[in-house]
């Protein structure tokens, strides 16, 4: 089966440190989102792309976070400088576009943060 | 106001009996689909069983089926004969104007954590 690939699954860092965190879309996805989940907040879209493109950050901190996607197999999320309040999971996933609008997005397995 | 609405913080049910998780959409849009997602303790999250607003019939994936009632715009999520394994958190989600809209993005409620008692 198919899988959406984010690496790494943990990451333990301290305060002030950058954090990277990278995902691997379904092939032949041209959707990727990038997703925060925390106890209090839930389930958040940070960003999401559509081939290569940005196509909505608003729930992204825009002074620490950046989103890119370097190529179609690549997505990446960066927090520089990272905070305690951004320990959560982020998850990546993909998707087809608008016109398989009834095609789920398939998620990665997420990546656990802890900022000390 | 909050577009999906899952009322029920945690359920109980006993092995081999159905249950029903509550989903209640808020939306103007008519044209939507409505999503099921479940997160086992592992973390992953596993997509279920999809509904569009025009569709006639009540979705049905194995042991799993959606109660639509577009008038009351509710999703519920049925799942007959639970399992051990079905002890999980259950998402709900909405993806508005589709087939041309704009809005490709997926609102999540906040969910319902199952436990299937043995």
């Amino acid at each position: 089966d198919a899988r959406v690939t984010q690496t790494p699954r943990h990451k333990v860092t301290e305060m002030g440190q950058e954090v990277t965190m990278r995902c691997q879309p379904i092939l032949g996805h041209n959707t990727v989102f990038w997703y925060r989940q925390t106890m209090m907040q839930g389930l958040e879209l940070l960003a999401y792309f559509r081939n290569r493109a940005p196509l909505d950050d608003s729930g992204m901190p825009k002074d620490r976070f950046s989103a890119e996607m370097p190529d179609a197999t690549l997505a990446t999320l960066k927090i520089q400088p990272s905070e305690p309040r951004d320990s959560a999971v982020y998850f990546c996933a993909s998707g087809l576009g608008q016109e398989y609008s009834n095609q789920p997005q398939h998620f990665g397995d997420g990546t656990r943060l802890s900022i000390l | 106001a909050q577009k999906i609405t899952q009322t029920q913080p945690g359920m109980f049910v006993q092995e081999k009996e159905a249950v029903t998780l509550d989903c209640t959409y808020d939306t103007s849009d008519p044209s939507y689909g409505l999503f099921w997602y479940k997160q086992p303790s592992s973390g992953e999250m596993i997509f279920l069983i999809y509904q569009g607003s025009y569709d006639q019939q009540n979705a049905t994936e194995g042991r799993y089926s959606l109660n639509f009632q577009k008038a009351r715009k509710s999703a519920n999520l049925v799942i007959s004969a639970s399992q051990l394994g079905d002890s999980a958190m259950y998402f709900c989600a909405m993806r508005e104007g589709f087939g041309g809209g704009s809005n490709y993005k997926l609102t999540f409620g906040k969910g319902t954590l199952l436990t299937v008692n043995p």
